[in-house]
């Protein structure tokens, strides 16, 4: 298995604009989580999903970001409209278990806003 | 829900000594620790964990250890190298309300040649 995708890699958008950041998670795991990391806040949790259902939405930050999970092979985060605040690394994790076991995190996305 | 403190957030050693990162966490029904390493630019990974069925676990150069009653776990390296400069997060998961793991805040450790 190649691991968990993300892309893009980097993203530089406007204020305003809409982001959408894609996730494929390793094929049999149950669970995708999408973080974020910031020098300030650290790690945090966005979202988590379980067999495509979204279990846990606590973290996502305001009514401008959004997750969906269509099928157990990819899912989606988006921001509308992006603000600078957002601009942070990304990242798409999956695993068997929820939270008793190794999450296999992606290579992040590195998004700015300006 | 849980919370997880780590300390230090930043730590220098010289190449050849020991390192040692500490988290408490506050939930004393939690059961799973983690340590992720993520080096600069990359991605967080598992280099560690343990339950809390066993007070130490090993693996070459690092360890880490439970202590349930004072509800701290730290980790230990050994014999640093230039490869070991990266930043660790320890973690612990939430098992009262919403599961999930929650992570410390994270060290920077540099080896210094």
């Amino acid at each position: 298995d190649a691991g968990v995708i993300q892309s893009p890699r980097h993203e530089v958008t406007e204020m305003g604009q809409e982001v959408t950041l894609r996730c494929k998670p390793i094929s049999g795991h149950d669970y995708l989580f999408w973080y974020r990391q910031t020098m300030m806040r650290g790690l945090e949790l966005l979202i988590y999903f379980n067999n495509n259902v979204p279990i846990d939405d606590s973290g996502m930050p305001e009514d401008r970001f959004s997750a969906k999970m269509p099928n157990a092979s990819f899912s989606t985060l988006k921001i509308q409209p992006s603000e600078p605040r957002d601009s942070a690394v990304y990242f798409c994790a999956s695993s068997l278990v929820l939270a008793g076991g190794e999450q296999f995190f992606g290579p992040g996305t590195r998004l700015t806003v300006l | 829900g849980e919370n997880v403190e780590q300390h230090p957030s930043t730590l220098s050693v010289q190449e050849g000594d020991s390192a040692v990162i500490k988290c408490t966490y506050s939930d004393s029904a939690s059961n799973y620790f983690p340590w992720y390493k993520q080096e600069l630019g990359k991605r967080p990974q598992l280099i560690i964990d343990i339950r809390s069925n066993v007070g130490e676990k090993k693996d070459q150069r690092i360890a880490v250890t439970l202590n349930k009653t004072a509800k701290h776990f730290s980790l230990h390296i050994t014999e640093t190298q230039p490869e070991d400069s990266a930043v660790y997060f320890c973690a612990a998961n939430s098992v009262r309300g919403a599961q999930k793991l929650v992570f410390g805040q994270g060290t920077r450790l540099t080896i210094n040649p």
